[in-house]
């Protein structure tokens, strides 16, 4: 069974703080993805990565940064946390074929106050 | 641009048929998935079409039209269970792997 997992399922920060929200998958996937999701909005892309030290943007990365030094393991960071970036945070892995599904984690629910 | 449009909300009976929509117009096209998200979960795959017709996988069936952007899950025999939101999304990437953009999602309410 595939697992990804999220650090967080529930994370309060305060304005100006800075974040890390991490990600692991199990399952050797190539490609890794961070999403948010807000009612009304839908899942967006932030960042995802097709390989170790590689990263692309989303169609909403202002304010985020990545860091994928392992396999494995795909990080979402706030370098500044502001009260429009609280939402639910989704992490994903999949293989690197076109058809390949999305796995995906519980997600980190982050408030920022 | 692109753009992906699904019905916000829909409600069937239970046993029923339902079909909901997913319409797009985005500058590629790699492919089309479906994913179903219970409330408070993550979302989880249920189809993936990227030639003309229909897929079928049990109680569960997609259609794809390239030509006209258009795509439709089919949901059989409805069970309470099958309540959850409905994500159509589309593969527009260009490098390896695929680049989704979703819809913003339908919710089914299933009443017995």
């Amino acid at each position: 069974d595939v697992k990804v997992t999220q650090s967080s399922r529930y994370l309060v920060k305060r304005t100006g703080e800075k974040v890390f929200l991490e990600c692991v998958q199990d399952m050797d996937h190539e490609n890794m993805f961070w999403y948010r999701q807000d009612p009304g909005l839908g899942l967006r892309l932030i960042y995802f990565s097709y390989d170790v030290k590689m990263k692309e943007k989303g169609d909403i990365p202002e304010g985020y940064s990545v860091s994928r030094e392992k396999k494995e393991r795909f990080s979402l960071i706030l370098e500044s946390a502001s009260t429009n970036q609280t939402s639910m945070y989704l992490c994903a892995s999949s293989w690197s074929g076109r058809r390949d599904e999305q796995y995906f984690g519980p997600g980190t629910r982050l408030t920022v106050t | 641009g692109q753009n992906i449009d699904q019905p916000t909300e829909m409600t069937a009976t239970e046993g029923a048929i339902v079909q909901i929509n997913c319409t797009y117009q985005t500058s590629g096209f790699n492919g089309l998935f479906w994913y179903q998200q219970h409330a408070g979960e993550a979302p989880t795959f249920l189809s993936y079409n990227v030639l003309d017709g229909l897929e079928e996988k049990g109680r569960f069936s997609s259609f794809l039209s390239r030509s006209k952007g258009y795509s439709y899950l089919l949901l059989k025999e409805l069970q309470m269970k099958d309540s959850a939101s409905y994500l159509c999304a589309v593969d527009m990437g260009t490098g390896g792997g695929n680049k989704l953009t979703f819809g913003t999602g339908t919710q089914l309410k299933v009443e017995l």
